[in-house]
């Protein structure tokens, strides 16, 4: 069975500083993961996404992702935050195609 | 192009009432998922809708909660005698699902339906 676990359900960061949201996996298959990201009032939107090859993926507004299968871990991360990163982000796992989500990690940028 | 669309956006209604939602997925997409996101709880998978298969129905949470999709275009989830836990954010995605069978599809998610039973 498939699960996924997001590690904080808040990170607060300093505009400018790394970003760096946790995600571990469970996955009876090889997995394939997503990075989601929710602006309020607003669906998902995909930032990323791992199938094969190259474990570190890039994805839009500057995100990146590196798949550990040591570590059962998908971990996002951005080098430099902005104010507009502010947002609800979500880790998933996919083995049958219907994904399971974590519970989101709020990410909250201060000036 | 247009993405994938809601409505109403917003839904207040009494306990025991029967409520429609309704989601217009991108043209073209075959596949179809309902979603309920409450509260700190995440993304719960309700049901999945693909071409004129049998749709997964395996996360309804009851039987009062059914789906339908007509003409392989809008779905339409309803929920009978709500009650207050069902008070969430439903949320519609739909995919290309070429890739029907790697998983690799992505997801194109509506602003979602804020449901409210007092």
């Amino acid at each position: 069975a498939q699960s996924v676990t997001q590690l904080g359900s808040h990170v607060s960061v300093s505009e400018g500083a790394l970003v760096l949201l946790r995600c571990n996996y469970s996955s009876s298959v090889p997995p394939y993961l997503f990075w989601y990201v929710q602006y309020p009032n607003q669906g998902l939107q995909l930032l990323l996404k791992y199938t094969t090859g190259a474990t570190l993926v890039k994805g839009i507004n500057g995100f990146e992702a590196e798949f550990k299968k040591s570590e059962t871990s998908f971990h996002l991360t951005k080098p430099s935050a902005h104010m507009s990163d502010a947002a609800e982000y979500f880790c998933a796992v996919s083995e049958s195609g219907i994904p399971t989500f974590g519970r989101g990690t709020s990410l909250i940028v201060h000036p | 192009g247009a993405g994938v669309s809601q409505s109403p956006s917003n839904k207040v209604t009494e306990k025991g009432k029967d409520v429609e939602l309704r989601c217009d997925p991108i043209s073209g997409h075959t596949a179809l998922y309902w979603y309920r996101q409450s509260l700190g709880q995440g993304l719960e998978f309700l049901i999945y809708f693909q071409g004129n298969s049998a749709p997964d129905k395996s996360g309804l949470p009851s039987d009062r909660f059914s789906a339908e999709r007509t003409g392989g275009s809008v779905s339409t989830l309803t929920i009978q005698r709500t009650q207050q836990e069902d008070s969430a954010v439903y949320l519609c995605a739909s995919s290309l699902d070429v890739h029907r069978g790697t998983r690799t599809d992505t997801q194109y998610f509506g602003p979602g339906t804020r449901l409210t039973v007092l």
